[in-house]
């Protein structure tokens, strides 16, 4: 089974709109990370956010935030007031306590914003 | 700036050939992790290391080889180089061996194999 899922191959966003891009994930370890990053054109990979498995509240980072349903193994981010730069793959990412030299990836999501 | 630094940024070169990829990680990072990422593909994770010591391994050819010295930094070697050889390889590091911290990354060595 895949630990990591995106199931949105690519999104489209209307500048200054809201936008959610999925995730799960599957793990049976009770303590783990759950990370996005983000790889613009140019091919770096930007780190944006970060939800611990134990975390109460949903993080947020600036105009990123994670949308945590733990029971449903869902970790979706969720970008508010899109610029143009945030056109880019979006990856999200896994790693578990008990396996921790394993980091997990999805496949991607490519998000444009359209003006 | 992540502070993993890779070089080179660019390579070109022919199939057949050698070529080494270099990696520093942050300072005070002892894992490093190297990972490839073909066009429209996304990261394949490729082998870790933890203060010299290798300690997992992914989709990584008998053709490459790849070792964590001393100093910590690290080098991937890729040898009879193939056309799909071509990809973005990425260095990336952290603190500890486990646990659930975030891995950094480098800016990625873009090999070009023609």
């Amino acid at each position: 089974a895949q630990k990591i899922t995106q199931t949105q191959p690519g999104m489209f966003v209307q500048e200054k709109e809201a936008v959610t891009l999925d995730c799960t994930y599957d793990t049976s370890d009770p303590s783990y990370g759950l990370f996005w990053y983000k790889q613009p054109s140019s091919g770096e990979m930007i780190f944006l956010i970060y939800q611990g498995s134990y975390d109460q509240q949903n993080a947020t980072e600036g105009r990123y935030s994670l949308n945590f349903q733990k029971a449903r193994k869902s970790a979706n981010l969720v970008i508010s007031a899109s610029q143009l730069g945030d056109s880019a793959m979006y990856f999200c990412a896994m790693r578990e306590q008990n396996t921790g030299n394993q980091f997990y990836f999805g496949t991607g999501t490519s998000l444009t914003v359209i003006p | 700036d992540s502070g993993v630094t890779q070089t080179p940024k660019h390579l070109i070169t022919a199939t057949g050939q050698r070529v080494t990829l270099r990696c520093s990680p942050r300072s005070g990072d002892l894992s490093v992790y190297w990972y490839q990422q073909s066009l429209d593909q996304g990261l394949q994770f490729l082998i870790q290391y933890y203060n010299g010591e290798e300690r997992a391994k992914g989709n990584i050819l008998e053709r490459f080889s790849a070792q964590q010295f001393p100093d910590l930094h690290s080098e991937l070697n890729l040898s009879s180089l193939e056309l799909g050889d071509s990809a973005l390889y990425f260095c990336a590091s952290s603190v500890r061996e486990g646990g659930t911290g975030e891995l950094f990354f480098g800016e990625g060595s873009r090999l070009t194999v023609l």
